[in-house]
Order: C-alpha cells, then sequence, then structure tokens
C-alpha cells in the first residue's frame, strides 16, 4: 500500500527558505500511475494546493504562490520535495504531500507543521 | 477562472441526513470533483470523486453513508444517518489544465 511521509525542519525564520522532502513507500515515484502533490492548510484556514509534480520533471503550480515555490523529484530516492522561498508568517501552515491520482489526492499522509517565527 | 463555492457551514441532527452543495464556476461545470474530509486534530481523508455524469467511486473503507452526486454545475456530498464523528469540515476540489482549486469547505454541525 502506498504511504507517503513528509519530513524536514518545523521553524523556519522569516525570510529563509523552506524545504520538505516527502519519501514514498510501497511504490514507485516514477509510476506513470501517479503525480505527486504538495497541500497546505494555514491554522484556521483552508486547504490549499501548491503543486504538483510528474516523475518526468513536469510541474504545475498554484498561480498565486508559482514564483516562490519549487516542487521537484528524486527518483534515485524515491522522494519528492518541496522549496518554498522568502517565507513569512503566511507560510505557517501543516504541509501535507500527496500522490496524485486523476487529479486528486487519493491519500493524505500526516502531513508536518511548519511556523515561519523569528 | 476557475472557482469552487462551498456555503461555509451546515448542520444536521445525529441519525438524520445531509446534503453538502459544491458549486463549479460557469464553463467548467463538466469538470469532476472530489470531496475530502477534515475531521478535528485529523489530517484530511480522501472521500470520494464524483463525475459530471453523476457516477462517483469512494476511497477505501468510505462508509455507505457517504455518497455523491450531481446536477449542472452543483455537486452534492450526501451523508445518511449521521453521527457525532461526521462532524467535520468537508472540502470541494476540481482540477483545470492541471491546477487544482479547493472550495472554502463546509463545516458540518451535527446537533
Amino acid at each position: 500500500q502506498l504511504q507517503l511521509q513528509e519530513s524536514g525542519p518545523g521553524l523556519v525564520k522569516p525570510s529563509e527558505t523552506l524545504s520538505l522532502t516527502c519519501t514514498v513507500s510501497g511504490g514507485s515515484i516514477s509510476s506513470s500511475s501517479y503525480y505527486w502533490g504538495w497541500i497546505r492548510q494555514p491554522p484556521g484556514k483552508g486547504l490549499e494546493w501548491i503543486g504538483t509534480i510528474y516523475y518526468d520533471g513536469t510541474t504545475y503550480y498554484n498561480p498565486s504562490l508559482k514564483s516562490q515555490v519549487t516542487i521537484s523529484v528524486d527518483m534515485s530516492k524515491n522522494q519528492f520535495s518541496l522549496t518554498v522561498t522568502s517565507v513569512t508568517a503566511r507560510d505557517t501552515a501543516m504541509y501535507y504531500c500527496v500522490p496524485d491520482v486523476g487529479a486528486t489526492a487519493a491519500y493524505w499522509g500526516p502531513g508536518t507543521l511548519v511556523t515561519v517565527s523569528s | 477562472q476557475l472557482v469552487v463555492t462551498q456555503s461555509p457551514s451546515a448542520s444536521a441532527s445525529l441519525g438524520a441526513s445531509v446534503k453538502l452543495t459544491c458549486i463549479v464556476s460557469s464553463g467548467h461545470s463538466r469538470y469532476a470533483i472530489a470531496w475530502h474530509q477534515k475531521q478535528p486534530e485529523k489530517g484530511p481523508r480522501y472521500l470520494m470523486k464524483v463525475n459530471s455524469d453523476g457516477s462517483y467511486f469512494k476511497g477505501d473503507g468510505i462508509p455507505d453513508r457517504f455518497s455523491g452526486s450531481t446536477s449542472g454545475a452543483e455537486h452534492y456530498l450526501t451523508i445518511s444517518s449521521l453521527q457525532s464523528e461526521d462532524e467535520a469540515d468537508y472540502y470541494c476540489q476540481t482540477c483545470g489544465t492541471g491546477v487544482w482549486v479547493f472550495g472554502g469547505g463546509t463545516k458540518l454541525t451535527v446537533l
């Protein structure tokens, strides 16, 4: 069964870069069956799609975040990653990595909380 | 522009049924949508995908009490025999040309 696990620092200083990694188990990140995505939820707010990536490097980003985020894939480690530059308090959120199956998140992991604070 | 609209809140009594609505913006009404549940202090859970013809495909382990339907640009999540654990936020989500859009979510209160 496909499982995803987020990892990364829980605290990032304002103006710095947030980096998260998602490790995929139970399946190959190079599978043609999936895209791989990131979604976040700020405290007290709704779900916000960040972007998705295919194993060949094809990416789609939320237009409102496009200038700030990069998603990449490392097939050798069966991982994909998220980078958010120049973070502010608005980037404080639970971050979830998900498999994109048919343009939706077929599974959700536990997520990881990232707080932006000095 | 692709926009997904949900009512902010809904309520229904224990054991009753409730129908949550998701409206996809004009010109995109034939897009499939997905429903996700977010219970307090838990991660989100995928419920189902609803196609434009009204057919729906549920995630693993989703009870029969949950069903989906469609009428034009309006998509519905119906929960019957409401239980206390159904009290949660419910999000509708669609995708257009690779870009996902979530609705603002509906907070369901079970009375």
